[in-house]
Formats: C-alpha cells, sequence, structure tokens
C-alpha cells in the first residue's frame, strides 16, 4: 500500500505570497492527482500528473518521478484560494486512489 | 449543467437505524465510488462500481451496502452494522474505471452524516 504523506499541514499566507505544497508517497505510481476542497466539503479535481509538470491559471503542479514527490505551486496567492488541497496517487495497474490528508492553506487579506 | 448531486447534505439518524444516502450524476460516467472522510484522516474509498449491476468492496465496506440498477445512480446505505457512521461522505464518478488511476474523478458536494 501507498504511504501518502502531505506537507505541511496547515498554512497560513499572506495575500500575493508565492504558495507550495508538498507530497511524498513510498511506491511508485502511475498518476498523481491534487485536489481542492472548499470550506463546503466539495472537492474539485484540480490537475492529474504522470511526469513532467502542469499549469492552469495560476496555479502549477510538478513531479518528480524518481524521488516520489510532487509540489504543488500557487502564485499571487489570494483569500479565494483558502482551502484543503488533497494528493492522491494510484499505483500500477490498480484503478483505487490513496489520498493524502491534506493541507489546510488559509490567505489572509 | 452536468455533474453529480447527493442528498441530503445534512443527515441525522438515530442509533440502529439503516440510513440511505443518495448520488446521481448525469456525467454518462460508467465508474462511480463512495468514499468516506474523517478528520485528519485522507478519504477512504468503501465501495465503487465500473458498470450497471456489478460493483466491488474497498477498503472499508464493512457495514455499508450499495447498489447499481441504473448508470446515473450509485445509492450507498449505512447500516447499523456500521460501528462508527458518523462522517461526511463524497460520491464521485470517473468516464470509466482505469487500472493506473489516469481517469479524472469528479466529486459531489457531500453529504455530512450524524449518528445521535
Amino acid at each position: 500500500k501507498n504511504e501518502v504523506e502531505q506537507s505541511p499541514q496547515n498554512l497560513t499566507a499572506q495575500e500575493g505570497e508565492f504558495i507550495t505544497i508538498n507530497c511524498s508517497y513510498s511506491v511508485g505510481i502511475s498518476a498523481l492527482h491534487w485536489l481542492q476542497q472548499h470550506p463546503g466539503g466539495g472537492i474539485v479535481s484540480l490537475f492529474m500528473l504522470s511526469s513532467g509538470k502542469k499549469k492552469h491559471g495560476r496555479l502549477i503542479a510538478t513531479i518528480n518521478i524518481q524521488e516520489k514527490h510532487s509540489s504543488l505551486h500557487i502564485t499571487a496567492s489570494h483569500p479565494r484560494d483558502s482551502a484543503v488541497y488533497i494528493c492522491a496517487v494510484a499505483n500500477f495497474g490498480n484503478e483505487k486512489l490513496t489520498f493524502g490528508t491534506g493541507t489546510r492553506l488559509t490567505i489572509i487579506p | 449543467d452536468g455533474g453529480i448531486t447527493q442528498s441530503p447534505k445534512y443527515l441525522f439518524r438515530k442509533e440502529g437505524q439503516n440510513v440511505t444516502l443518495s448520488c446521481e450524476q448525469n456525467l454518462n460516467h460508467d465508474a462511480m465510488y463512495w468514499y468516506r472522510q474523517d478528520p485528519g484522516q485522507g478519504l477512504r474509498l468503501i465501495y465503487y462500481s465500473q458498470i450497471v449491476n456489478d460493483f466491488q468492496k474497498g477498503d472499508i465496506a464493512e457495514g455499508y451496502s450499495v447498489s447499481r440498477e441504473k448508470k446515473e445512480s450509485f445509492p450507498l446505505t449505512v447500516t447499523s452494522a456500521q460501528k462508527n457512521p458518523t462522517a461526511f461522505y463524497l460520491c464521485a464518478s470517473s468516464i470509466d474505471l482505469s487500472a493506473g488511476g489516469l481517469n479524472e474523478q469528479f466529486f459531489g458536494p457531500g453529504t455530512r452524516l450524524t449518528v445521535l
């Protein structure tokens, strides 16, 4: 079973700051997902990565397969980015995802 | 608008009662999932279904049951056998069940179940 660890668990920053959230996993994977959960509970998929880097607006996700590590970056952070960010991984040949416990991000105006 | 709906948003039940949580999707997705979320823990898979009339146990299926009679619907029943049912329950779907988790999962808004 893959172990997924996220850091930090909680992060508070000022509006405009560059944010980095990290995800490490223990066993080689075929795909890694970044998800965003807002205070109401609903979850939105942000990225799915199997290699390299993806960008969407102010969000950037990178993955280093050799180091078993992924990062989610937010540029020019805004209070509406306040949410819990969740990393999830899928092992080769397995359709199920293993989820991290999430990073709670709070952006102060 | 395509999406996933879950109802109700909040649900209260007395200990010993069964309760059914609704999940409906109009995305024409084959695969559907039920997850449980507890404070300080990652989402855990309860059941998943690849196709109508077929479903598989996830990591924590004890005390739960599901059915998949229609492609659009995947209701979850929390039975009295579930020892600690108070939690936030999330339903999700994906276009199909991809080995290697290569398909994006779309999530519903969730149902918060409280056992009194």
